[in-house]
């Protein structure tokens, strides 16, 4: 079957630096996206890894490890207004995005 | 680029009455068009994907005549519940996809449908 696995909930502070980490397993894999939802709006892009590595994009980066089934997305300088729920979605073999709950993201000052 | 807009953002409505809402890309032509729906602290469930002048594929459980997708050009895809339910109140989200060979979904703000 199809999962996602990532940590249901993670607090960090302002001004510093949150791993969150995503493993997964798809049938098939089309590469993977992360996408940012905060709470009672749509999901907004973050980035999409197709190649193994780290995507750097301002103070967001995303890595990608296709052979381990794993990804994380890094957020630098952490802000308040990053509390959010963070979605790893992986693409599968028919370029469906798979979705799991995400994680919520609580930045205390 | 890549804006998705939605309308209505909000709507409430009487059970058995039916809602039209709509999809639209602003800046692209979108050949491929997501149906989701999502309840609180739950995750996206996709409804359907649509592409431009074909039939829309409706994932398992969900059902096509209650829930009409309609992708008639390359910005507008709508979704018209039928005869609605206050089980069908959820927030309705439309994503789009371009045809460039880009995979990217772009999300429109959402629509929240309160039926009573």
């Amino acid at each position: 079957g199809q999962n996602i696995d990532q940590p249901t909930e993670m607090t960090a502070t302002e001004g510093a630096i949150v791993q969150i980490n995503c493993t997964y397993q798809t049938s098939g894999f089309n590469g993977l996206f992360w996408y940012q939802q905060h709470a009672g709006e749509a999901p907004t892009f973050l980035s999409y890894n197709v190649l193994d590595g780290l995507e750097e994009k301002g103070r967001f980066s995303s890595f990608l490890s296709r052979s381990k089934g794993y990804s994380y997305l890094l957020l630098k300088e952490l802000q308040m207004k990053d509390s959010a729920s963070y979605l790893c979605a992986p693409m599968d073999s028919n370029y469906q995005l798979i979705w799991g709950a995400g994680t919520k993201l609580i930045i205390k000052p | 680029g890549a804006v998705v807009s939605q309308h209505p953002s909000r709507v409430i409505c009487k059970s058995g009455t039916s809602v039209k809402i709509e999809c639209r890309s602003l800046d692209f032509q979108a050949t491929t068009m997501f149906w989701y729906r999502q309840f609180p602290k739950q995750s996206l469930m996709l409804m359907a994907t649509s592409n431009e002048g074909s039939k829309a594929t409706y994932e398992q459980g969900v059902e096509k005549d209650k829930f009409l997708i309609n992708h008639a050009s390359l910005t507008l895809s709508t979704l018209t519940v039928t005869s609605a339910h206050p089980e069908d109140s959820s927030f309705y989200i439309c994503s789009a996809r371009d045809g460039s060979g880009e995979e990217t979904q772009y999300f429109g703000p959402g629509t929240r449908l309160l039926v009573l």
